[in-house]
């Protein structure tokens, strides 16, 4: 079945990064689309950005654009996502989503568990 | 961006009840819209695709409908599974933005 395991939960400083890695299983990593979606305590979910598997062509948010890098290893069906500069802000759970190899179908049909990121001053 | 606004953000009902949630979008999105459900301490379960489509799995007791601007996720008969967040999703135009969210709590 369709898995998606994220690495474990960070404590980071103000100004640091955070890699956050999302191992695929069980379908083929470079037929879907990759995407990053966080969620702050309380708050809607907020999209970040995308990586395409297969070319490695990636899309992010404004909002993110110049913080966020979001890399795959196709040889380990894993994608990453890098967020710098970090702020008290930042503080969420950071998730990993597949979607569809269809055209504009961009919504999400599998989602990992979950990273929590936490960023003290 | 395109402004999702759901309502109401929370809702309080009892099982069996039929409960409706509506999401706005700040511009037509076409039927470029997703509906996901969420319990604590989880990720989202994708429930509709393309406004009214089911996903694979999901019970028939939810339904999705509507187009352009406005948009609605029916529960017909709830079920003690059935409390917990949903959040509407476009797809039309990048930024993809969610909506607020809305609780459906035990009345």
């Amino acid at each position: 079945q369709v898995q998606l395991v994220q690495s474990g939960a960070e404590v980071k400083k103000s100004g640091a990064s955070v890699k956050v890695s999302c191992k695929a299983s069980g379908y083929s990593f470079t037929n879907y689309g990759i995407h990053w979606v966080r969620q702050a305590p309380g708050q809607r979910l907020e999209w970040m950005g995308w990586i395409n598997t297969d070319s490695g062509n990636t899309r992010y948010s404004e909002k993110f654009q110049g913080r966020v890098t979001i890399t795959r290893d196709t040889s380990a069906s894993t994608a990453y996502m890098e967020l710098s500069s970090l702020r008290s802000e930042d503080t969420a759970v950071y998730y990993c989503a597949r979607t569809q190899p269809v055209a504009g179908s961009i919504y999400f049909d599998g989602w990992g568990q979950g990273t929590l990121v936490t960023v003290s001053s | 961006d395109i402004q999702m606004t759901q309502s109401p953000s929370t809702l309080s009902a009892s099982v069996g009840d039929r409960v409706t949630i509506t999401c706005r979008a700040s511009q037509s999105i076409s039927r470029w819209l997703a509906w996901y459900q969420q319990k604590p301490g989880k990720a989202p379960n994708l429930l509709l695709s393309k406004a009214s489509t089911l996903a694979s799995g999901v019970p028939s007791r939810f339904s999705g409908s509507g187009s352009g601007t406005e948009f609605t996720l029916t529960i017909s008969g709830l079920q003690p599974d059935d409390f917990a967040s949903y959040y509407c999703q476009q797809y039309n135009t990048y930024p993809l933005t969610f909506g607020g969210g809305t609780k459906v709590e035990i009345k």
